[in-house]
Formats: C-alpha cells, structure tokens, sequence
C-alpha cells in the first residue's frame, strides 16, 4: 500500500461544478502539499499545509492531522483547471517528498 | 528572483546509450536539490536530493546516478539506459531549512 493515497485518481465535471479530491496518508508527517501538474508536464506548488485551512482564489485545502486526511476543493470550476493534482507529504530531514498517484480533473465547457 | 532550468526538454536515445541531464539554479545559493523520476501511469518518485557541492543521497537503487561539481548545478546521468528508463524527469529545490520545493520544467526521456 502507497503511503500516500489520492481519490479519484480521474475526474471528469462540467464547468461550475464544485469539486473534491482527497488525499490520505499513513506516515507522520511535518506538513502536506497540494501540486497541480499541467498537461506540459510543469508543476506548481498550490499550497502547503501542516494544520487547518488555506485559501488561494477558488482553491480550498484542508488538513486533519489526526484523520491523516487532505482534502483539495475547486469552487466553480472552470476548463482551465483542467490538470492533475497531486498530493505529497513531507518526512525527514531535506525536505523529501513522498508524492501521491495524482488525480486527473477534467472540466468539460 | 529565483529560477530553475533543465535540458534537454525531450530526448530519444536507444537502449545501451548514455545519458545526461541538467538542472541549474539561478538567484539563489546552496539549495537543497532533487531529481524525481516520473514513470507513464505512476506518481513522482524521488530518486536523488543533495544538501551541497558533492553531496548526493540515492533515494532508490536504480540505473541512474547524479552529482552536483557546483552549488547550482544537478546532473543525473546514466552510462547504459534501459527502457525501465523512460519517464519524465524533473529537477527541484528547496531553501535549506525551508517547506517548499519549486520544480523545473521537466525532461521528457524515451528510451528505444
């Protein structure tokens, strides 16, 4: 078993809709990133989280230290975020990531 | 500011062949750096960091290695590729001490 799993791994929705995507782990952990990796290939850092909450436009990212659970939510959705998300989680010294399957998100117009 | 380059953006090479990647850092100094492998269908795996000039830890026994002669400067190379080989690369770094890890644009490999 991955120490670090996402659900759904695909996810296709229709423009406006409210969207989720989970991340769960079984490892402690010192804090929790959010990535989206467009269809380039290119990654962006969308949040990092070691407790509660965080906000960025319609991005949404929760943590629950204690359920070992994240979750990633998209208000009013649009094509354009359209990309795979992919959660990590971070342990040890040097900053390694330990990184989920990713979830593929498609927007349909 | 701080930027992350890496080339070639895609590579062919047949099988046997050696290889050599390359990440360089600009607009900061001793970094953390990373190479994570991306396999089709897979998440990212991390498969080398370094926390300075000489530096490299193997996060995975593989065919690959990686060394870093300058502070801003991460290779991953290769002396015979597999096809287990083929993925897609990226180079990333981190602040010592800091949380978050900014990725480069990433190496396309096929191995034939």
């Amino acid at each position: 078993k991955n120490e670090v799993e996402q659900s759904p791994q695909n996810l296709t929705a229709q423009e406006g809709e409210f969207i989720t995507i989970n991340c769960s782990y079984s490892v402690g952990i010192s804090a929790l990133h959010w990535l989206q990796q467009h269809p380039g290939g290119g990654i962006v850092s969308l949040f990092m989280l070691s407790s509660g909450k965080k906000k960025h436009g319609r991005l949404i990212a929760t943590i629950n230290i204690q359920e070992k659970h994240s979750s990633l939510h998209i208000t009013a959705s649009h094509p354009r975020d359209s990309a795979v998300y992919i959660c990590a989680v971070r342990r040890g010294g040097a900053q390694k990531l330990v990184f989920g399957q990713g979830t593929r998100l498609t927007i349909n117009p | 500011s701080q930027t992350i380059h890496q080339w070639p953006a895609t590579l062919v090479q047949p099988v046997g062949s050696p290889l050599s990647l390359e990440c360089t850092v600009e607009g900061t100094s001793n970094p953390n750096l990373y190479w994570y492998r991306q396999a089709a269908g897979r998440g990212l795996q991390l498969l080398f960091y370094s926390v300075g000039i000489g530096q490299i830890s193997s996060e995975v026994p593989q065919n690959l290695s990686a060394s870093r002669p300058q502070d801003r400067q991460f290779i991953l190379s290769s002396k015979k590729l597999l096809l287990s080989d083929s993925g897609f690369y990226l180079c990333a770094w981190s602040v010592q001490g800091g949380n978050e890890q900014f990725f480069g644009p990433g190496t396309r490999l096929t191995v034939l």
